[in-house]
């Protein structure tokens, strides 16, 4: 069964950094591109970043480039996000997701985990 | 980056169609057979019904249809069923490494 588990939210200060896991189990997670989705409170959902399942490829929403950096570590099957100089407008619940098995494409997420809260908030 | 456009609301009685919309460019939705939607229920985490426009997971019933037209994708549902009740976003591939998703359509069954 396909676990996707985050972890690392929390309150943080304006300016303030914060780095996201998600544990990943149930599947290969070296064969699949991750992607991180953001949802503000009563908000609708938002492309945050995506990465390819070697790590070598990255991919950003503009307004996260230069302060958002995502990662991998195949050998413990997590996904990271390092988060930096955080705003307020990054308040969010944050998912990762799973391309999906039936297409070869990053962009169809067939997993997601339960989301984890960031807040950002002085 | 601008957001597909879905209605706020959509409603039907059980056992009825329901049609919601999502509107894009030809830089996204028109231009790409890569929409997906997606279930979300409160609090939980966001379920793909829909992919490529029109084909659906295992285990996804085959009441969830998907089709698209222009700029403009759509999913319906047809014998609307109390447990459909849940907000649903669409997504579409929007060129250039860029993923976009709609507002999202608050489904409600009467």
């Amino acid at each position: 069964e396909v676990q996707l588990l985050e972890s690392g939210g929390g309150l943080v200060q304006p300016g303030g950094s914060l780095r996201l896991s998600c544990a990943a189990s149930g599947f290969t997670f070296s064969s699949y591109a991750m992607s991180l989705v953001r949802q503000a409170p009563g908000r609708g959902l938002e492309w945050v970043s995506t990465i390819s399942g070697s790590g070598a490829t990255t991919y950003y929403t503009d307004s996260v480039k230069g302060r958002f950096t995502i990662s991998r570590d195949n050998s413990k099957s997590t996904l990271y996000l390092q988060m930096n100089n955080l705003r307020a407008d990054d308040t969010a619940v944050y998912y990762c997701a799973k391309r999906a098995d039936s297409t070869g494409y990053w962009f169809t997420l067939d997993y997601w985990g339960q989301g984890t809260l960031v807040t950002v908030s002085s | 980056q601008s957001a597909l456009t879905q209605p706020p609301s959509a409603s039907g009685s059980p056992g009825q169609s329901v049609t919601i919309s999502c509107t894009g460019t030809s830089s996204d939705v028109g231009g790409y057979d890569y929409v997906s939607w997606y279930q979300q229920h409160p609090g939980k985490a966001p379920k793909l019904m829909i992919y490529d426009v029109g084909k659906r997971p295992s285990g996804v019933p085959d009441r969830f249809s998907g089709s698209k037209s222009g700029n403009t994708a759509s999913l319906t549902v047809s014998g609307l069923q109390a447990e459909d009740e849940a907000d649903y976003y669409c997504s579409s591939y929007g060129g250039s490494n860029n993923l976009k998703f709609g507002g999202g359509t608050k489904l409600t069954v009467l």
